[in-house]
């Protein structure tokens, strides 16, 4: 299985401040995509990112949120002002191969803990 | 909105014997399946999956069962192992990419 990784692994942050959280992607996925976890519930989506765009969100994904990739690589969230509600396990996950086999596999990262004091 | 659920919270099955997990689902515009095995303050790892025109997909001890008319699939594990212990999602998306849809999660404790 293809590799994602992910930084850090743990951030722990006051309440209002802000955090980036990194995924360094695999080549040949097109598709870059963010879920969290709260503890003890299911995985949710957060938002999807295709050429540069982000091509779906759900409504988790607020004003307070955004995704880029700023130097072409590395994928990041980022969280403007962290609410307590926002501690979770935050994963990076990707897809889609560029080779055109039409695969809708999303591989995860090991995930950042987030924990918002 | 649970559109994919998996009913079962927690399965205890003796080492050697048959896992069997299930889960259903409500859109019926979902194409594609997928099962996720995952450790504690580990990420989701892919196991199998099975796109909507098959009925079955078997990988070394998995097998995914899929049936669209009931909206139910199924992974089975054969013989199961100690390392299989962890916890299962089973996941949904529509065609082409689009987010994945998880189900609660199913604990399997595979026993000595």
């Amino acid at each position: 299985e293809p590799e994602v990784t992910q930084t850090p692994s743990h951030q722990v942050t006051q309440m209002g401040q802000e955090v980036i959280l990194r995924c360094v992607p695999i080549s040949n996925h097109l598709y870059f995509y963010w879920y969290r976890q709260i503890l003890g519930q299911k995985v949710e989506f957060l938002v999807s990112f295709y050429n540069n765009e982000i091509s779906e969100k759900s409504e988790i994904f607020d004003d307070q949120f955004s995704v880029e990739r700023p130097d072409g690589s590395n994928f990041t969230l980022k969280i403007r002002s962290t609410k307590l509600e926002d501690s979770a396990m935050y994963f990076c996950a990707q897809g889609g191969l560029s080779g055109g086999a039409g695969t809708d596999t999303q591989y995860f990262g090991p995930g950042t803990r987030l924990t918002v004091l | 909105d649970q559109q994919v659920k998996q009913n079962s919270p927690s399965l205890s099955v003796q080492e050697g014997r048959i896992s069997i997990l299930n889960c259903d689902y409500t859109n019926s515009m979902f194409d594609y399946f997928l099962w996720y095995k995952k450790y504690p303050a580990e990420g989701p790892t892919f196991l199998i999956s099975i796109s909507s025109i098959k009925d079955k997909n078997e990988d070394g001890r998995f097998t995914v069962f899929l049936n669209k008319s009931a909206k139910h699939l199924s992974l089975h594990i054969v013989p199961s192992q100690p390392g299989d212990s962890a916890v299962y999602f089973c996941a949904a998306s529509g065609r082409g990419a689009q987010k994945l849809v998880f189900g609660q999660g199913t604990r399997l404790t595979i026993n000595p």
